[in-house]
């Protein structure tokens, strides 16, 4: 059984404060690596595709690593801003499919 | 850009009834679209990936009499869940993706809440 894993399972930070979490994924099989970020109510925004080991990708605030060897991918957030608050999720996709197998996410708050 | 909309947003039904959510992709040719289950407290879970013109796949565990799904064309796909039971009571969530260039991402619906009485 294929397992992602992410951490930690919720955070609260205050507004200004860094923050990363991390997501865990099977080493063998890799196609790519997505991060989503998940606001209630609203639909799922993908973020990142990761696909090379080695691979970081920047969008604004919020940057991704990506190790495939050792099968983990960085999430950082630089000052954090209330709007950021929301549930971050990454998935794997299994190379011999290309489905999605997802975490459970990491839900962040920022308090202003 | 890629926008999907999933409609309705939220259906309440009674037990033995059938309930259609459809998922479009507004500004871009879906040629797969899949269709998730989340349940409360887990990840989202694949049900079925489809692809335009041709008959869905489901995932292992998921009755393809009780979940039909159509994907008739390349910005529509319903999933018409049959003679509910409270335990199909779920959140749903599509998402579609093309192969016409546009990378690898999956865009999503903003889901649907069904609950069965």
């Amino acid at each position: 059984i294929l397992n992602v894993e992410q951490s930690p399972q919720s955070l609260h930070v205050q507004e200004g404060d860094s923050t990363n979490f991390t997501c865990s994924f099977p080493s063998s099989n890799f196609y790519a690596l997505h991060w989503y970020r998940w606001e209630t109510a609203k639909s799922p925004e993908a973020l990142f595709v990761m696909t090379l080991n080695g691979d970081e990708k920047k969008k604004g605030r919020i940057s991704a690593t990506l190790n495939t060897k050792e099968g983990y991918s960085y999430l950082y957030i630089k000052g954090s801003q209330p709007e950021d608050s929301a549930t971050y999720l990454c998935a794997f996709e299994d190379g011999n499919n290309r489905k999605l197998i997802w975490g459970l996410g990491t839900s962040l708050a920022v308090n202003p | 850009g890629a926008v999907v909309s999933q409609h309705p947003s939220r259906v309440i039904c009674k037990s033995g009834t059938s309930v259609k959510i459809e998922c479009r992709s507004l500004d871009f040719q879906a040629t797969t679209m899949f269709w998730y289950r989340q349940f409360p407290k887990k990840s989202l879970m694949l049900m079925a990936t489809s692809n335009e013109g041709s008959k869905a796949t489901y995932e292992q565990g998921v009755e393809k009499d009780k979940f039909l799904i159509n994907h008739a064309s390349l910005t529509l796909s319903t999933l018409t869940v049959t003679s509910a039971h409270p335990e199909d009571s779920s959140f749903y969530i599509c998402s579609a993706r093309s192969s016409y260039g546009m990378g690898y991402e999956q865009y999503f619906g903003p889901g649907t809440r069904l609950t069965v009485t």
